[in-house]
């Protein structure tokens, strides 16, 4: 079955420092896999995705994500943080089966101070 | 506003009491979903609609019953809850289109509060 782990319950880092938040996956097949994040009391918000091609994707706010298929890894990146970035992250990967069902990790509180 | 309102934002219920949680998209979009989600845990995969069907149930208890009347709104009927049934409950569209793959847009979920 496919899966996804955040190793992190949270992150710490002070504004203006580069940010990693990561993610490791396992799947069977090709992996296809999103990054998402949540601010206090709203539902989850898409901030990019992984299904082929170029290994670093662009997403939303700035944020990047490395995926490196040899560490089954892909860490979501940003090059200088902001206080405004402090949320939940999810990573997540489809689901091989026939519909489009995404399995999200644990998540990971990234708090920036200022 | 991302085209996925869910109603009520927050609801308190009684463990005998029976209500009725509301997912509206505005999207287009053929698939709905509801999700748990748990302080500390993993978001829970509820139930999967497609194309207004039914097509995943994860061993979800009978107190929760889905209804799916068409492809804009989804329905979680609630009845006999648990305090353990505490959470956040998401509700989330997307497009599903043969050999391409598309992530999901989710409401701003209720807080249900089982007392």
């Amino acid at each position: 079955a496919q899966s996804v782990a955040q190793p992190e319950d949270q992150v710490n880092v002070a504004e203006g420092n580069p940010l990693t938040v990561k993610c490791t996956y396992s799947v069977s097949g090709n992996p296809y896999l999103f990054w998402y994040v949540q601010y206090p009391n709203r539902g989850l918000q898409f901030l990019l995705k992984y299904i082929t091609g170029d290994n670093l994707v662009k997403g939303s706010y700035g944020f990047e994500a490395e995926f490196n298929k040899s560490q089954t890894s892909f860490h979501l990146k940003k090059p200088s943080a902001l206080v405004s970035d402090s949320a939940l992250y999810f990573c997540a990967v489809r689901d091989g089966g026939a519909t489009n069902k995404l399995i999200f990790g644990t998540g990971t509180l990234l708090a920036v101070q200022p | 506003e991302t085209g996925v309102t869910q109603t009520p934002r927050h609801l308190v219920m009684g463990m005998t009491n029976k209500k009725s949680l509301k997912c509206e998209q505005h999207l287009g979009h053929n698939a709905m979903y509801w999700y748990k989600q748990s302080a500390k845990k993993p978001l829970e995969l509820m139930f999967v609609y497609s194309l207004e069907e039914r097509v995943e149930n994860n061993s979800v208890p009978s107190r929760f019953s889905p209804e799916c009347p068409n492809s804009s709104h989804l329905f979680l009927h609630l009845h006999t809850l648990q305090p353990e049934d505490s959470a956040l409950y998401l509700c989330a569209s997307s497009q599903e289109v043969s050999d391409r793959v598309y992530g999901y847009t989710f409401g701003s979920g209720t807080r249900l509060t089982v007392v």
